[in-house]
């Protein structure tokens, strides 16, 4: 079956950098995106990685290795407003997305 | 302001009772869809439509249909509710189904059937 895994839940500092880790078995894979979700809002777009590497934007990155089914997202400067969770879904062969359940980040003072 | 539109935002509904989620776009996406979302669980797809005209089933459509007459509209429908579809349900639509990028959402239904 197709599985995505992520942490459920971390906690950070605010200032400090977090990275949120994703692993997935999917049939095929046509790229890899992070969502961001405030409590009772929608998911909003952070990210997509298609090739191998780094993709930075501002302050939030996204990593992808294809060969190790692996991607992390990773928040520097952490802020307050940071708290949120974070969804990782890999589109599959067939173009359907398969998500995770999420990671829960709580930023302290 | 461009986006999506859901209604209801939120409802509570009793068992055996038929409901229609709305849903309005106005991006002239092709695509569109419907995910519900449960806690501990990630989204999972109920329904999507390629195109004005056409429909496909997802990963848990049992109990739920849609139709999409033209671009901009999706409802959703369960025909007799059940407490297992308690979910907050989201709306969302793209350029195309092939996604190579954002998939926009809606702000969400809140059902809950007792």
């Amino acid at each position: 079956g197709q599985n995505i895994d992520q942490p459920t839940e971390m906690t950070a500092t605010e200032g400090a950098i977090v990275q949120i880790n994703c692993t997935y078995q999917t049939s095929g894979f046509n790229g890899l995106f992070w969502y961001q979700q405030h409590a009772g809002e929608a998911p909003t777009f952070l990210s997509y990685n298609v090739l191998d590497g780094l993709e930075e934007k501002g302050r939030f990155s996204s990593f992808l290795s294809r060969s190790k089914g692996y991607s992390y997202l990773l928040l520097k400067e952490l802020q307050m407003k940071d708290s949120a969770s974070y969804l990782c879904a890999v589109l599959d062969s067939n173009y359907q997305l398969i998500w995770g359940a999420g990671t829960k980040l709580i930023i302290k003072p | 302001i461009a986006g999506i539109t859901q209604a209801p935002t939120s409802q509570i509904l009793a068992a055996g009772r038929r409901m229609t989620l709305r849903c309005t776009q106005d991006m002239r996406h092709n695509a569109m869809y419907w995910y519900r979302q449960d806690l501990g669980l990630g989204l999972r797809l109920i329904h999507y439509s390629n195109t004005a005209g056409t429909t496909g089933k997802g990963e848990v459509p049992d109990g739920y249909s849609v139709s999409r007459a033209n671009t901009d509209d999706f409802p959703l429908t369960l025909a007799s509710a059940v407490p297992s579809q308690t979910s907050v349900y989201f709306c969302a639509s793209s350029d195309s189904r092939a996604l190579t990028g954002e998939l926009f959402f809606g702000e969400g239904s809140r059902l809950t059937v007792l």
